[in-house]
């Protein structure tokens, strides 16, 4: 069965800790995403990777860390660096730039909470 | 800088009436369009997409959009809504900038009346 998976589905944690959301895909997808999402303000782009090994900045990357040494799997760590870090997020996967109709396709998503 | 407008926050339709949701984009040239949905503490899931080619675009669950280079719009419609429509849409164009990422707007939460 083909699709992203995301773990875990919530997360708490308190103040100063890191914490890592797992993502993996088994889609053969050379390009994968990671967006936050917050009420009212749809989602923005934290990180990007577009083949092993490489993985780019995007909008608000301040406070996160990703790493991608495996190409069905693109982790994101949340640093005590993150200064308001409760939120809902997503990784998404897609073809990448080889494909000209590329297209991303989401995982359910991780609920992160600071306590 | 690219941007996606949804100007309606809550829309409330009844059952069985018919649905069209907003979208406007921001650029010069034709983006790359998508419309997708997400239930409450879900992911996203994929309606319908735009590349080029005939503007009038087909996708799942009986969705439809058009494309309007006129209007810079990518609404969003469905002649007969479901209880089960009730979801956030969100309208995003792809980045034309080496990310690829998309671009979001901040979302219209369907409400369907009984």
């Amino acid at each position: 069965d083909g699709g992203i998976t995301q773990s875990p589905k919530y997360l708490f944690r308190k103040e100063g800790q890191n914490v890592t959301l797992s993502c993996e895909q088994n889609l053969n997808h050379d390009a994968m995403y990671w967006y936050r999402q917050d009420p009212g303000q749809g989602l923005r782009l934290i990180y990007y990777s577009q083949i092993v090994n490489d993985f780019q900045k995007g909008d608000i990357a301040e406070g996160y860390s990703v790493s991608r040494e495996k190409k069905e799997s693109f982790p994101l760590t949340v640093t005590s660096a993150q200064k308001n870090p409760t939120a809902f997020y997503l990784c998404a996967s897609s073809m990448g730039l080889a494909e000209s109709t590329d297209t991303q396709y989401f995982g359910p998503g991780t609920r992160l909470t600071v306590l | 800088a690219q941007s996606v407008t949804q100007p309606d926050i809550h829309i409330t339709v009844s059952e069985g009436a018919s649905l069209e949701l907003r979208c406007n984009y921001s650029y010069g040239a034709t983006p790359y369009l998508f419309w997708y949905v997400q239930s409450p503490g879900q992911g996203l899931q994929l309606l319908l997409k735009y590349f080029s080619g005939d503007t009038l675009v087909q996708g799942i669950k009986g969705f439809e959009a058009e494309f309007k280079r006129s209007q810079s719009s990518f609404n969003l419609r469905k002649p007969s809504v479901h209880w089960s429509d009730a979801a956030e849409y969100f309208c995003a164009a792809r980045s034309m900038d080496s990310s690829y990422k998309l671009i979001f707007g901040s979302g219209t939460r369907l409400l369907v009346r009984p």
